[in-house]
């Protein structure tokens, strides 16, 4: 397995604007996941692309795959302050491991 | 439909008491791991399982056993609890019939070794 890094390491916002976050990984892959983690808690599914796709949406979270530079960008848009958490990307190549990197700590404020 | 439930929630040890985490799943997911998280970084992994009888090493297995008895359960064992191992555990899950599938993750234990 490998793991993303993520990039910028944390990003503070104003409600109602946008947020990215990079991510860029090593090697060949089968997917890229995305990840939520609020304060303290478990890690939550938010998107998963495919190495076939270029663009995916759910909601107000659009995230792209750019295979042949190696990274995937997710963007938010009009955030809120339940925004607020740590983002984690988690490329996938033809095994069931998942790995993380640090992650992108972002901070919605009022 | 629980989801991963992991127990317990928080946890304190000395050094060198062993102990069990214990995680479960009802969704009939084959892939179940173990990560742990340290402040300010990700998770690694420290043991993963293909299914019930098969389970295998991440990143940072030293001082961890697994043993897969049943599609549901995966339990973690702290052989002998050192300092360097407080940590968040976090177990996750996911259907294993393909690798475009998402993992489920439980709300995690915090154990503390002093």
């Amino acid at each position: 397995s490998q793991q993303g890094e993520e990039d910028p390491q944390a990003l503070s916002i104003q409600e109602g604007e946008n947020a990215t976050m990079n991510c860029s990984y090593k090697t060949s892959i089968n997917n890229l996941q995305w990840y939520r983690q609020n304060s303290g808690r478990g890690l939550v599914h938010l998107i998963l692309i495919r190495s076939n796709e270029r663009e995916k949406h759910s909601g107000r979270l659009r995230v792209t795959l750019d295979t042949s530079k190696k990274s995937s960008s997710l963007l938010i848009t009009a955030s809120r302050a339940a925004d607020t958490a740590s983002y984690f990307c988690a490329p996938r190549s033809n095994d069931y491991k998942l790995s993380f990197g640090a992650g992108t700590t972002v901070t919605v404020r009022a | 439909n629980a989801g991963v439930t992991q127990t317990p929630k928080f946890q304190v040890l000395k050094t060198g008491q062993s102990m069990t985490l214990q995680c479960a799943q009802d969704m009939n997911h084959e892939y179940m791991s173990w990560y742990r998280q340290d402040p300010g970084m990700g998770l690694r992994l420290i043991h993963y399982s293909v299914g019930a009888g098969i389970t295998d090493q991440g990143e940072v297995p030293n001082g961890y056993n697994v043993s897969r008895s049943t599609t549901e359960d995966f339990p973690l064992r702290l052989l002998s609890a050192a300092p360097s191992q407080t940590s968040v555990y976090f177990c996750a899950s996911s259907a294993g019939a393909s690798v475009n599938t998402e993992a489920f993750f439980g709300q995690g234990t915090r154990l503390t070794v002093v």
